[in-house]
């Protein structure tokens, strides 16, 4: 069975600090996805990430795939209260990229 | 709006009961793609289609589960006898071609009591 493990579970910070949240699998993704969804709505794709040691920005978010393209990291400088939601990593193993599979989420909170 | 759509948006019904549940597609999407997903997880992936036809449906979880596109556009997805197990958000999703961006809906919140 192929797993996506994402850490931390929770995680609860001020507005203004910076978090770096972790998706790991034992297996090789071909793609990697970040996704984030909020209470009552769909996932909304952040960023795909598909070159070993890629790393990309989005504004306050920088992605980093692993060289070995097991694991992935998402860091949020500046936390705002609009961050706030569900972070789900997706990997593909397959060629073919199509079928992702979703690790549990990383669930962030912003307080202001 | 020119989103996915899914409908309803909840759904209690009965344990043994047949529901369906509906997406309606972005406008010119080929790919169609349903999850499901249970409190405190990420989505687990279904079946996809692929124009009318089923290209992946590995996700089901038996035969009560089944899930039709017979125009290439809205899909229906269909769960017989149902079961308290079954309780989840049933997100829909839908990309211009495979592998391209997918468009997620608001999902169908199902109870099963």
């Amino acid at each position: 069975t192929q797993l996506l493990e994402q850490s931390p579970q929770f995680l609860s910070i001020q507005e203004g600090e910076n978090l770096t949240v972790y998706c790991n699998s034992s297996s090789v993704f071909s793609s990697l996805q970040w996704y984030r969804q909020e209470p009552g709505e769909g996932p909304v794709l952040l960023v795909t990430v598909v070159t070993g040691g890629e790393v990309k920005k989005l504004k306050r978010l920088t992605f980093q795939f692993g060289d070995a393209r097991k694991d992935s990291s998402l860091h949020i400088t500046a936390a705002q209260t609009g961050d706030t939601g569900l972070y789900l990593c997706a990997g593909a193993w397959d060629n073919y990229g199509q079928n992702f599979v979703f690790g549990p989420g990383t669930r962030l909170s912003v307080l202001p | 709006g020119a989103g996915v759509s899914q409908t309803p948006s909840n759904k209690v019904t009965e344990k043994g009961k047949y529901v369906e549940l509906r997406c309606d597609p972005i406008s010119g999407h080929t790919a169609l793609y349903w999850y499901r997903q249970s409190l405190g997880q990420g989505p687990e992936f279904l079946i996809y289609f692929q124009g009318t036809g089923a290209a992946d449906d590995s996700g089901l979880p038996n035969d009560r589960f089944f899930a039709v596109r017979p125009e290439g556009s809205v899909s229906t997805l269909k769960i017989q006898r149902t079961e308290r197990g079954d309780s989840a958000v049933y997100l829909c999703a839908s990309s211009l071609l495979l592998r391209d961006t997918q468009y997620f809906g608001p999902g169908t919140r199902l109870t099963v009591l």
